[in-house]
C-alpha cells in the first residue's frame, strides 16, 4: 500500500506570495492532518480533517488554511508568506479518530520564504 | 499545557549496544503515546505505540515502557544498527493532535 504523498517536495516563494501543498493520504484513511516542523519550535499542529471536515485548528494565524475533497486528499495554503513561515510543512493520516490510531506521515514539502 | 519532552538531545551509542531514549510528559489524563524515528530527508516514521493501560509493548528490536506514576516513557532499542541512526521523538495524543516531543538524535558508531 502507497504511503502518504506530499507534492511538491521543494517550494521556493518570495515573502507576500501564496502557496498551495497537496496530499493524498494512504489509500482508505479518512484523516488527515497538518504539521509545521521547524527547528526552533519542532512539530507544530495546523489543522485535521476528517469526511471533508475541518475538526481541529491549531494556533496558527488565519494565513493558513486547508480543505479536504471527498477521495480524502487534502490540500493546505498559505498566503502572504512571511520569511518565518521557511519550516517543513509535514501531512499525516490516519484510517481513524487520531486518537485511537497512530499517525502516518508522508516526507513533507520543504518550504523556503525569501 | 501540556507539553512532552525528551531528557537527552542528543545519544551516542556503540553499534550492537542497547539504546535507551527517555521521555517525560506532563498530562496525566493523557492515554496514548507513540514514538517516531525521523531520519534526514524524510518524515516521521511510526515506531511503536501504547497506551495507558499498558506499562511494556514489545516489538522488532524495540519496547516501549511506560511509567504513568512519574509520567514519564521510554524506547528501548535492542542491539542498534547503523540504520538506526535518526532523531526520535515521543509523541503524546491529546485528543484530536499529537504534541511532539523536542526530540533525540541518536547517533550509532561503528
Amino acid at each position: 500500500k502507497a504511503g502518504v504523498t506530499q507534492t511538491p517536495r521543494y517550494l521556493i516563494k518570495t515573502r507576500g506570495q501564496q502557496v498551495t501543498l497537496s496530499c493524498s493520504p494512504i489509500s482508505g484513511h479518512r484523516s488527515v492532518s497538518w504539521y509545521q516542523q521547524t527547528p526552533g519550535q519542532g512539530l507544530q499542529f495546523l489543522f485535521e480533517y476528517f469526511s471533508e471536515t475541518q475538526r481541529n485548528k491549531g494556533n496558527f494565524p488565519g494565513r493558513f488554511s486547508g480543505r479536504q475533497f471527498s477521495n480524502s486528499r487534502s490540500e493546505m495554503n498559505v498566503s502572504t508568506l512571511e520569511l518565518g513561515d521557511s519550516a517543513l510543512y509535514l501531512c499525516a493520516s490516519s484510517p481513524r479518530e487520531v486518537q485511537d490510531s497512530p499517525l502516518h506521515f508522508g516526507n513533507g514539502t520543504r518550504l523556503t520564504v525569501t | 499545557g501540556e507539553s512532552v519532552g525528551l531528557h537527552l538531545p542528543t545519544l551516542s551509542v556503540q553499534e550492537g549496544d542497547n539504546s535507551i531514549i527517555n521521555c517525560a510528559y506532563s498530562n496525566s489524563a493523557s492515554d496514548y503515546f507513540i514514538w517516531y524515528k525521523q531520519e534526514s530527508g524524510k518524515g516521521p516514521q511510526f515506531i511503536i505505540d501504547i497506551r495507558s493501560n499498558m506499562d511494556k509493548r514489545q516489538g522488532q528490536r524495540v519496547t516501549v515502557l511506560l511509567n504513568k506514576t512519574v509520567k514519564h516513557l521510554s524506547l528501548q532499542i535492542a542491539a542498534t544498527q547503523p540504520g538506526d541512526s535518526a532523531v526520535y521523538f515521543c509523541a503524546e495524543n491529546t485528543g484530536y493532535k499529537l504534541s511532539f516531543g523536542a526530540g533525540t538524535t541518536v547517533t550509532v558508531r561503528a
